[in-house]
């Protein structure tokens, strides 16, 4: 079945500096994929997205590329800001599919 | 805002006590889902409904059931409660052909 696997956590940074989620995909077809952000005491929120391979998701200064030949979505963003402290979701929805599944989470602190 | 309510947003039950979770929107989305939200397991998705009457089970189903008699709201209900249900319960909603999900505030079920 499908499924997402995510970086292990928990990652702490310090601000300003470069920001990498790994994240890999097993799924038949081509699916969309997409990252979400979960800030403490709320829900998920969407945060990027892409629908087809070579496609690139931007959002709030985060990036992340749709690569088929490595089946990956890694979450990028140049400068963190303490602000980004969260926990980070990478997800996939298989083509027709109106369900998403999601990796296993991600967790972010910066530090000042 | 997707408008989605959740209620109640905390509960603490005993084992074997009957619990229902409620997810309210106000915007007439055809989709509603309930994922629960567990350390090292990311989200998983419990039961999701496409339409009034219409439910189907996700990966977690065991143990729960689901009832959507209103378009508004879904329903979630744990006939008997149980310790390895303890968790935090997200409502989501999405439109057909859009598999972005808008998340409600979650309920965070403890089972003593």
């Amino acid at each position: 079945g499908d499924s997402v696997t995510q970086m292990e956590g928990p990652v702490t940074l310090s601000e300003e500096a470069f920001l990498t989620i790994n994240c890999t995909y097993t799924a038949t077809g081509y699916p969309s994929l997409f990252w979400y952000v979960q800030y403490p005491g709320e829900g998920l929120q969407l945060l990027l997205k892409a629908t087809k391979a070579d496609d690139k998701g931007s959002n709030k200064g985060f990036e992340a590329t749709y690569r088929k030949e490595t089946t990956s979505f890694h979450l990028e963003k140049g400068s963190v800001q303490v602000s980004d402290s969260a926990v980070y979701f990478c997800a996939l929805s298989s083509q027709g599919a109106q369900k998403l599944v999601f990796g296993q989470g991600t967790r972010l602190t910066i530090n000042p | 805002d997707a408008g989605i309510t959740q209620s109640p947003r905390h509960k603490v039950t005993e084992t074997g006590t009957p619990v229902t979770l409620r997810c309210h929107q106000t915007e007439n989305h055809r989709y509603m889902y309930w994922y629960r939200q567990d350390p090292g397991h990311g989200l998983r998705l419990i039961h999701y409904s496409y339409g009034v009457k219409d439910t189907d089970k996700g990966e977690v189903s065991d143990g729960y059931s689901v009832s959507r008699s209103k378009t508004e709201d879904f329903l979630l209900t744990l006939e008997s409660a149980t310790s390895s249900q303890t968790s935090v319960y997200f409502c989501a909603i999405s439109e057909p052909r859009d598999t972005r999900l808008y998340f409600g505030p979650g309920t965070r079920l403890t089972v003593t």
